[in-house]
């Protein structure tokens, strides 16, 4: 049973560009949460994504954006990339809206230059 | 503000020796507190949780305690081993809406373990 698995693993852009990051949930998992983890902290909740709707959004700008699909996968999208935009971002499944064990994929290494 | 913060940035022990990772939160509606381990290059894995109406609850080789009074979460790693080295997080979730909101998570504790 494969886990939570993002795309790309690594990724570099430039400032100003736009970039979508996918991620395939855990099979069964059909709630969707993105993180991002800059180096050295914690993980930074995004949003989250039920039913392929936003139901909650952290503390981030109108310039991170996402979508899930009918089979749960799920796009986290960013515009107008900035530097300080670098930084891993996590994907994490969890069976159904509710639940608190999220499986976490191994992230994916964005780099801003 | 809200916010889950651990007392300390490193954490040092012996193999075989006992480790405990102490985390402090102020969010007093969390109803769920989590610990992760994550690994260098890796995602977090999850390791336990614990309900806000419970102070303790065991896994295999680890323990978490709860104390709600002074708002404290800690992990225990019984008989430590090379693979435990990881960077821990405590992570507080709360039901407001209904469902399980987004986590909040801590900073990190990164246990190194000596041979």
């Amino acid at each position: 049973d494969a886990g939570v698995t993002q795309s790309p693993t690594h990724l570099i852009k430039t400032r100003g560009q736009q970039v979508t990051l996918r991620c395939s949930p855990k099979s069964g998992h059909d709630t969707v949460s993105w993180y991002q983890q800059a180096l050295g902290q914690g993980p930074q909740f995004i949003f989250q994504y039920y039913e392929e709707e936003e139901r909650q959004r952290g503390n981030f700008p109108d310039r991170f954006s996402g979508h899930q699909f009918p089979n749960y996968s799920s796009e986290l999208n960013v515009n107008a990339l900035l530097l300080g935009d670098s930084a891993l971002y996590l994907c994490a499944s969890s069976l159904e809206w509710g639940t608190t064990e999220a499986f976490f994929g191994q992230g994916t290494r964005l780099t801003v230059v | 503000g809200e916010s889950v913060g651990l007392h300390l940035p490193t954490l040092s022990v012996q193999e075989g020796d006992n480790s405990i990772i102490n985390c402090a939160y102020s969010n007093s509606a969390s109803d769920y507190f989590i610990w992760y381990k994550q690994e260098s290059g890796k995602g977090p894995q999850f390791i336990i949780d614990i309900r806000s109406n419970m102070d303790k609850r065991q896994g295999q080789r680890v323990t978490v305690l709860l104390n709600k009074t002074v708002k404290h979460l800690s992990l225990q790693i019984a008989a430590t081993q090379p693979g435990d080295s990881a960077v821990y997080f405590c992570a507080e979730n709360s039901h407001s809406g209904g469902g399980a909101d987004g986590l909040t998570f801590g900073k990190g504790t990164h246990l190194i373990i000596q041979p």
